[in-house]
């Protein structure tokens, strides 16, 4: 069965940095591209990142360029997003999700994790 | 980057009906859409890829279609379990959410 679970979420001010992580388990971790989506409270979900297999090649949604990192380690199986300067806007359940290879070298998500919360306040 | 405008933002249905969302994409996304439900507290659950795949373990009442920059989500015979919110997502340049759909009883 395919798991992910994130962890690493909670409350930080604006400006400060988070790191949230994801473990994954029940697939081949380095077969499969990886992704964070997010979800500000009652609105809607947005992508937020994307990586390869190898971690060689990484996407961001324009907001977070610059200020998000997406990593991967694939001995641990495990997925990263490290935040920095954090803003009220970042406030949002980020979930984590596995990209499956769909035609024509496009990659759809399909498995999903819980989510962690984060909160960006003073 | 690509726009989904996904309506209607919210429907109410009664058990039995046929209910349709749409997505229309701002530039022709090659039939790389895919739908998902997401229950309140749940993470979403994908239920359609590439236009009108349904995913394993989707019930057949759950359809897709369309092509170019236009695309439709239909549920014939609603049953309780599908009052959710729906989704559509545009995987061909980076990924791009439609805005959402809130199916709610009538």
């Amino acid at each position: 069965e395919v798991q992910l679970v994130e962890s690493g979420g909670g409350l930080v001010q604006p400006g400060r940095s988070l790191k949230l992580s994801c473990a994954a388990s029940g697939f081949t971790f380095n077969n499969y591209g990886m992704a964070w989506v997010c979800q500000a409270p009652t609105k809607g979900l947005e992508w937020v990142a994307s990586i390869s297999t190898g971690g060689g090649d990484t996407y961001y949604r324009d907001s977070v360029k610059g200020r998000f990192t997406i990593s991967r380690d694939n001995a641990k199986n495990t997925l990263y997003l490290q935040m920095d300067s954090l803003r009220s806007e970042d406030t949002a359940t980020y979930y984590c999700a596995r990209l499956i290879a769909a035609i024509s070298n496009r990659f759809v998500l399909d498995a999903w994790g819980q989510g962690a919360s984060v909160t960006v306040s003073s | 980057d690509i726009q989904m405008t996904q309506s209607p933002p919210s429907l109410s249905a009664s058990l039995g009906d046929k209910v349709t969302i749409t997505c229309q994409a701002s530039q022709n996304i090659n039939k790389y859409i895919a739908w998902y439900q997401q229950k309140p507290g749940k993470a979403p659950r994908q239920l359609i890829r590439y236009t009108s795949s349904l995913v394993s373990g989707t019930p057949s009442r759950f359809s897709g279609s369309g092509s170019g920059r236009d695309y439709s989500f239909s549920i014939s015979n609603v049953e309780s379990e599908d009052m959710a919110s729906y989704y559509c997502l545009q995987y061909d340049n980076l990924w791009t959410f439609g805005g959402g759909t809130k199916l709610e009883m009538k």
